[in-house]
């Protein structure tokens, strides 16, 4: 099975700190995204990736960054955490043929 | 554009009931469409799918049947467990890579 594994399942930050969320997909995926979900917003995308090196804005890019230096690995960067960035953070990869695989999110806290 | 709307909830439902989730999408072309499931403090795991009109995608006692016609997509399952409490988000996507999500549906079901 293709495993998306998120590094924290929960994280409290500071307001003003750098955050880095990382995740990790085992099946040689090309394509690997981030959306943050909220109650009754549903999932936005924020970034997404079709190759090392490669990132695309989503909808909501503001305040993020990504960094993708090898397949499998794909972060998520708050330069300056603000509450407002306080969300469930997921990540998922595809093949373009299954469809996504969800890691199990990290629920972030900002202080 | 492309998006997915899908009925508001909470949804409660006493066991065995009968359960429908409504969805229904606007795209470009004909996309594929999916249903996912969030568990409680869980990432999104893929329930079922379609890729064509007509078409049928069941898993777990979940069906749901792609409607060009009408571009919906409804999710249905004929009698519901506890287990089955969750929120579930239906989905599109016309390339493979980037997916269009609805807002999720939660669903309880009690005993």
């Amino acid at each position: 099975d293709v495993k998306v594994t998120q590094s924290s399942r929960y994280l409290v930050k500071r307001t003003g700190e750098k955050v880095f969320l990382e995740c990790v997909q085992d099946m040689d995926h090309e394509n690997m995204f981030w959306y943050r979900q909220d109650p009754g917003l549903g999932l936005r995308l924020i970034y997404f990736s079709y190759d090392v090196k490669m990132k695309e804005k989503g909808d909501i890019p503001e305040g993020y960054s990504v960094s993708r230096e090898k397949k499998e690995r794909f972060s998520l960067i708050l330069e300056s955490a603000s509450t407002n960035q306080t969300s469930m953070y997921l990540c998922a990869s595809t093949d373009r043929v299954y469809g996504y695989t969800f890691g199990s999110g990290t629920r972030l806290t900002v202080v | 554009g492309n998006s997915v709307t899908q009925m508001e909830g909470p949804v409660t439902l006493s066991e065995e009931a009968f359960l429908t989730i409504n969805c229904t999408y606007t795209a470009t072309g004909y996309p594929s469409l999916f249903w996912y499931v969030q568990y409680p403090g869980e990432g999104l795991q893929l329930l079922l799918k379609a890729t064509k009109a007509d078409d049928k995608g069941s898993n777990k006692g979940f069906e749901a049947t792609y409607r060009k016609e009408t571009t919906s997509f409804h999710l249905e399952k004929g009698s519901v467990q506890v287990s089955d409490s969750a929120v579930y988000f239906c989905a599109q996507t016309n390339t493979g890579n980037q997916f269009y999500f609805g807002t999720g549906t939660s669903l309880t079901v009690i005993p």
